[in-house]
């Protein structure tokens, strides 16, 4: 599986629009792209997932470059409770999800 | 429908001691996992259960067993705790291992071995 590059952490404004990037620059034509959360000390949870076209759900939103080595997570209106650590995860085949360090996201009020 | 369900919630144990942590899922899925989290660290792949009746290693694998009960239960067996093994342990299931499974996660079991 590709290995993603996160940063370590992010801070955002409540209300505001959260983008959360992820670079994965070695990513196969048939890996898909997933994101993530985990608030504290919770079960990791499923947000969104795709792999070529930009897609979008209750959650959020994902936005894939062209070139698919790397993506953006958008929460389109930040809310304290978004805080937690964000796993941006490029898989192929489904007996495994490799989770990275993430990026630690700070929603202040 | 309450997901994916797990016992005990907290444990404590002596190095030496055994037991068998608990993981129920209602969704109908046919793949299970269980994962090991180490303070400030991701998750990592103990074992996993495609399907009812297979088993499998992942990354971690030492000093655990597993059993897929039936296709809702797959639990997972400490024989002889070590101070290493203390950690959060999630379990998850997905519906199918394919290519763009989703896998959903219980709320962890919480475990320490003095």
């Amino acid at each position: 599986d590709a290995k993603t590059t996160q940063p370590t952490s992010m801070d955002c404004a409540e209300g505001r629009a959260a983008n959360l990037p992820c670079n994965h620059s070695t990513i196969s034509g048939n890996e898909y792209v997933y994101w993530y959360r985990q608030i504290h000390s919770q079960g990791p949870q499923y947000i969104i997932h795709g792999l070529k076209n930009n897609e979008t759900n209750e959650m959020a939103s994902l936005i894939i470059t062209e070139d698919r080595k790397s993506s953006t997570l958008i929460l389109p209106h930040a809310t304290l409770r978004d805080t937690a650590v964000y796993y941006c995860i490029v898989r192929v085949g489904g007996s495994r999800l490799t989770f990275g360090e993430g990026t630690q996201l700070t929603v202040n009020p | 429908n309450a997901g994916v369900t797990q016992t005990p919630k907290f444990q404590v144990l002596k190095t030496g001691q055994s037991m068998t942590l608990q993981c129920a899922q209602d969704m109908n899925h046919n793949s299970m996992y269980w994962y090991r989290q180490d303070p400030g660290m991701g998750l990592r792949l103990i074992y996993y259960s495609a399907s009812e009746g297979t088993t499998d290693k992942g990354e971690v694998p030492n000093g655990y067993n597993v059993s897929r009960l039936n296709k809702r239960e797959f639990s997972l067996r400490l024989e002889s705790a070590a101070p290493s093994q203390t950690s959060v342990y999630f379990c998850a299931s997905s519906l199918a291992p394919q290519i763009s499974d989703t896998q959903y996660f219980g709320p962890g079991t919480r475990l320490t071995v003095l």
